[in-house]
C-alpha cells in the first residue's frame, strides 16, 4: 500500500533530550516536507526537501534539523527540544514539488 | 508570502444538507489542493485542482485561478464529513517550493 509512515505516533519527552521523528514513504517521491500544526496557527512548514541531499528551510525551521540521505526517508531531528515545540507534526511527500501531496498520520509531541 | 483565507471558519450542518467552502488566495499560484482532516487527525488529500472543476462522489471543487479563489462543494452531507477542511496553495521560492495552508473550515455534521 502506498503510504507515508511516521513514527512514533505519540511522544512525551523532557526539555533538552534529543529526539528524532522518522518519516518514510514507499512511493518513490522526490519531494518531502515537515509541518507542524498548532491551534489557531494552522499548518506551518518546517523544512522541505526537493530531492536527495537537497533540503531547505520552511516558515518555522528554528530548533529543527532534517536530513535526506535516501529518497524514501526524511527524519525530523530536535536536538534540544523545548516546550514551545509541543505540537502535532506531519510528514508529507509528493512525486514532484508541484504535485498532489500525501500526509503521514502525524506525531503528537509533548515536551515537558 | 502568499495569503490564503478560508471561509467560513466554522460550519454546522444537519445531515443531508449541502454546503460550499471558499478559499481565497492573494497571488498567482501553480496549483491548489483541498484536504480533509478527520476527527482522528489524519489529513486526506481531496483534490489537486489548479484550475477547472473536479468531482469525487459527493464532493466537488472548482478553482478560478484568474480570480484567485476556489470552492469546495459538499452535497448530501454525512456525519463522516465532519472535520476540518484546508486549502493549500503552492508558490515557488528562490531555491525551492512551499505550500501555504489556510486556517481551515471546521465542519460539524449532526445526525
Amino acid at each position: 500500500e502506498a503510504q507515508v509512515t511516521q513514527n512514533p505516533r505519540y511522544l512525551i519527552t523532557v526539555t533538552g533530550k534529543k529526539l528524532t521523528v522518522t518519516c518514510s514513504q514507499n512511493m518513490n517521491h522526490e519531494y518531502m516536507s515537515w509541518y507542524r500544526q498548532d491551534p489557531g496557527l494552522g499548518l506551518r512548514q518546517i523544512y522541505y526537501s526537493m530531492n536527495v541531499e537537497v533540503t531547505d528551510k520552511g516558515d518555522v525551521p528554528e530548533g529543527y534539523k532534517v536530513s535526506r540521505k535516501e529518497k524514501r526517508n526524511f527524519p525530523l531531528i530536535l536536538e534540544s527540544p523545548s516546550p514551545n515545540q509541543t505540537s502535532l507534526y506531519f510528514c508529507a511527500s509528493s512525486l514532484y514539488p508541484n504535485e498532489k501531496l500525501f500526509f503521514g498520520s502525524g506525531t503528537q509531541l509533548s515536551v515537558l | 508570502g502568499i495569503q490564503v483565507e478560508q471561509s467560513p471558519p466554522d460550519l454546522i450542518l444537519q445531515e443531508g444538507a449541502n454546503s460550499t467552502l471558499r478559499c481565497n488566495f492573494s497571488d498567482s499560484v501553480n496549483n491548489l489542493q483541498w484536504f480533509h482532516q478527520n476527527p482522528w487527525g489524519q489529513l486526506i488529500n481531496l483534490f489537486y485542482i489548479p484550475s477547472g472543476t473536479k468531482q469525487n462522489g459527493r464532493l466537488s471543487a472548482t478553482t478560478v485561478a484568474t480570480e484567485r479563489y476556489s470552492l469546495l462543494y459538499i452535497s448530501s452531507s454525512q456525519t463522516t464529513d465532519s472535520g476540518v477542511y484546508f486549502c493549500a496553495v503552492d508558490w515557488v521560492l528562490n531555491s525551492g517550493y512551499a505550500l501555504n495552508f489556510g486556517k481551515g473550515t471546521s465542519l460539524l455534521v449532526t445526525p
